[in-house]
């Protein structure tokens, strides 16, 4: 399978824990985007890099949100003390860099 | 005023039918306009990327973009049970791919 990749399908926690989400692009793409979808609405910007460095952040990655790209590759996006407004369905995609993005299936958040 | 619109439905339509979706906005500086498709608990595909204004056609599905109006369709021709999604608009201004700017989505069901 060469598309986006993101673990895990389904993530379920008690409010106030750690939570981290991986996500592999496609292989040739350098742009890799991250977004929120809570029901009913479409997905919302979160933040992208370009290659290893984080270009953009929303002003909806509050501080407990912190979102790496170590080598370039992968990504993951960790949410610190999760409260219940984080349930949402976060979701991944890549580009390679031109306006057109190509999403992963998404991980959904569960915070009880 | 939210810079994307677009009317969540729900459209019901049998099969067979031709299908209009739409989208206006607010920001004239998006020249890149775009389709996905999102099945329930997956993550949004890639339908449609269109540049600037006119139509393109693709199969069953057309897109049409009117910069002066500020308004983009979707047209789905001889509609299938299988095109039952949610259907997004996404826009963006800028050729290099920063973040995309969605609708809500709109929900589509195709009776057999």
């Amino acid at each position: 399978d060469t598309g986006v990749s993101q673990n895990p399908r389904h993530k379920i926690t008690k409010r106030g824990q750690n939570v981290t989400f991986r996500c592999d692009p496609i292989s040739e793409h350098n742009r890799l985007y991250w977004y929120r979808q809570t029901l009913g609405q479409g997905p919302e910007f979160l933040t992208y890099f370009q290659n290893e460095a984080q270009l953009e952040k929303s002003r909806l990655l509050s501080d407990r949100f912190s979102a790496e790209r170590p080598k370039g590759s992968f990504s993951t996006l960790e949410i610190q003390r999760t409260e219940q407004g984080d349930s949402a369905m976060y979701l991944c995609a890549s580009s390679p860099g031109l306006p057109d993005q190509y999403f992963g299936a998404g991980t959904r958040l569960s915070v009880l | 005023q939210k810079e994307v619109e677009q009317d969540p439905g729900p459209l019901s339509v049998p099969e067979g039918a031709i299908v209009s979706l739409n989208c206006t906005y607010s920001n004239s500086a998006f020249q890149y306009f775009m389709w996905y498709r999102q099945y329930s608990r997956k993550g949004p595909e890639l339908l449609m990327y269109t540049y600037s204004s006119g139509n393109k056609e693709d199969g069953r599905f057309t897109a049409q973009v009117d910069k002066s109006s500020k308004y983009i369709s979707l047209f789905i021709r001889d509609s299938q049970p299988s095109d039952s999604a949610t259907y997004l608009c996404a826009m963006s201004a800028d050729q290099a791919g920063t973040a995309l700017i969605f609708g809500k989505g709109t929900t589509l069901s195709v009776s057999s």
